[in-house]
C-alpha cells in the first residue's frame, strides 16, 4: 500500500519568511496529491492540490511542486503570516481510493 | 457550498458501550470513508464504502467496527464495545463520481471513552 513520509515534523519561521514542507510517497500509481491545513480541533481543510500530470501549481502565497520520477512533492508558503500557524498534512491517493496522510508538520510563524 | 455533516460533534461514552457516529455525505457523492485521528497524531484510514459495500478497510477496522448506509443519505460508523484507545476524532469523508477527485471531510466527531 501507499506510504507517505513527511518532514520536518515541526517548523518555526519568522513572519515574512518562507516555509517549505517536503513529502515522499511510495506508490507510483498515486496521481493526486492534496495538502491540508488543520487548526486545533478542526477538520483537515484542503489548501492546494496537484495532479500527477502537473509539475508545479501556485495559488497566491502557496505553491506545490511534484517530482514524479523521485516521488517527491513539496509545499512552499511565502511571506508567512501568524494565521498560517497550523498543522499541515501532505497526502497521496489514486482516484477514489483511500487518502494516505503524512505525519503532519506543525508550523509556527513567529510575529 | 455543499458539505459533509457529522453528528454528534462530541460523544462521551463508557468503556464497553456501543456508539454510533453519523454522517451525511454530499448528496451526489458515491464514495464514503471513515478516518480516525488520535490526538496529536496523523489522520488514519479506517474504511471505504462504495455501491453499498465495503471496498477497503484497514487493520484498525476490526470486528468491533461496522458501517452502514441505512437510508440512502446517512452513513454510520458503529463501534460495538468501545475501548479507552478508541478515544479519537472520527472524520467522515465523501468523494464524487469519476476518478482523481478531492475527498471532502466532515467537521469530525470527538469520541471520548471513559
Amino acid at each position: 500500500g501507499e506510504n507517505v513520509e513527511q518532514h520536518p515534523s515541526t517548523l518555526s519561521v519568522q513572519e515574512g519568511d518562507s516555509a517549505v514542507i517536503k513529502c515522499t510517497y511510495s506508490d507510483s500509481a498515486s496521481n493526486y496529491f492534496p495538502w491540508y491545513k488543520q487548526e486545533l480541533g478542526k477538520r483537515p481543510q484542503l489548501i492546494i492540490d496537484i495532479r500527477s500530470n502537473v509539475g508545479e501549481k501556485k495559488d497566491q502565497r502557496i505553491a506545490v511542486t511534484l517530482n514524479k520520477t523521485a516521488k517527491h512533492f513539496s509545499l512552499h508558503i511565502t511571506e508567512t503570516q501568524p494565521e498560517d500557524s497550523a498543522v499541515y498534512f501532505c497526502a497521496a491517493h489514486r482516484g477514489y481510493q483511500k487518502v494516505t496522510f503524512g505525519i503532519g508538520t506543525k508550523l509556527q510563524v513567529i510575529p | 457550498e455543499p458539505e459533509v455533516t457529522q453528528t454528534p460533534s462530541h460523544q462521551v461514552t463508557q468503556m464497553g458501550q456501543e456508539v454510533i457516529l453519523r454522517c451525511v455525505p454530499i448528496s451526489n457523492h458515491l464514495y464514503f470513508y471513515w478516518y480516525r485521528q488520535i490526538l496529536g497524531q496523523k489522520v488514519e484510514f479506517l474504511v471505504s464504502f462504495y455501491n453499498n459495500e465495503i471496498s477497503e478497510k484497514s487493520e484498525i477496522f476490526d470486528d468491533q467496527f461496522s458501517v452502514e448506509r441505512p437510508d440512502g443519505s446517512n452513513f454510520t460508523l458503529k463501534i460495538r464495545s468501545t475501548k479507552l484507545e478508541d478515544s479519537a476524532m472520527y472524520f467522515c469523508a465523501s468523494s464524487g463520481p469519476g476518478s482523481d477527485t478531492e475527498a471532502f471531510f466532515g467537521q469530525g466527531t470527538r469520541l471520548t471513552v471513559v
